[in-house]
């Protein structure tokens, strides 16, 4: 029974290229939430998706960044010409309702040089 | 505008005692609180929660305790053990939004043996 699996685990990007970074739900989990953690800082939530819908993109910066979550396969987060400051862990979590007590995967150690 | 904070950075505690973990809100809209675990290099962990209506949850060595009235909620760890050293993360949800959890900064949990 795997958990929420994210990859990749670490990635380094250059300044103006894109980022793109996967989610797995766990089995049986229809809803997605993706976060950001920034150094020394709490997780901030950035968007809730459901099986092609996003419910709630309140969190996102309204440029350069995208997620989806298609009927099939991993939700995605993209981030589109990358800065130093989208340096960053990004956590995915998913949960088989719409509640708070969600499972977190390992998240993508985003890297921006 | 910090919502949800955790005063304290780090906490150093001896293995067999108690550690108490504190955390303070400012929005009344909330009304679920969640604590989370995490240890380096993985995503976090969900420990325990308590909604508004209790004034306490227990489940085995934790124990959460929430006071409304002074928007404060605090993590008791009884006894404590060196495998609980990580960072702890209060986080909080309301206002019809349960699914959208607001993190404090964390406290670092140091067991010693």
């Amino acid at each position: 029974n795997a958990g929420v699996m994210q990859n990749p685990r670490h990635l380094v990007r250059r300044r103006g290229q894109e980022a793109r970074l996967r989610c797995s739900p766990m089995k049986g989990h229809s809803h997605v939430y993706w976060y950001r953690q920034l150094p020394e800082e709490g997780l901030k939530f950035m968007v809730y998706l459901q099986k092609e819908n996003i419910i709630d993109e309140s969190g996102m910066p309204k440029e350069r960044f995208s997620a989806e979550f298609p009927k099939e396969g991993p939700s995605i987060l993209r981030i589109q010409q990358v800065v130093r400051g989208d340096s960053a862990a990004y956590f995915c979590a998913s949960s088989p309702d719409r509640v708070g007590g969600y499972t977190f995967g390992s998240g993508t150690r985003l890297t921006v040089v | 505008d910090q919502q949800v904070k955790q005063n304290s950075p780090s906490l150093s505690v001896q293995e067999g005692r108690i550690s108490i973990l504190n955390c303070d809100y400012t929005n009344s809209m909330f009304d679920y609180f969640l604590w989370y675990k995490k240890y380096p290099a993985e995503g976090p962990t969900f420990l325990i929660s308590i909604s508004s209506i209790k004034d306490k949850n227990e489940d085995g060595r934790f124990t959460v305790f929430l006071n409304k009235s002074a928007k404060h909620l605090s993590l008791h760890i009884v006894p404590s053990q060196p495998g609980d050293s990580a960072v702890y993360f209060c986080a909080a949800a309301g206002g019809g939004s349960n699914y959208k959890l607001t993190f404090g900064k964390g406290t670092l949990l140091t067991v010693n043996p």
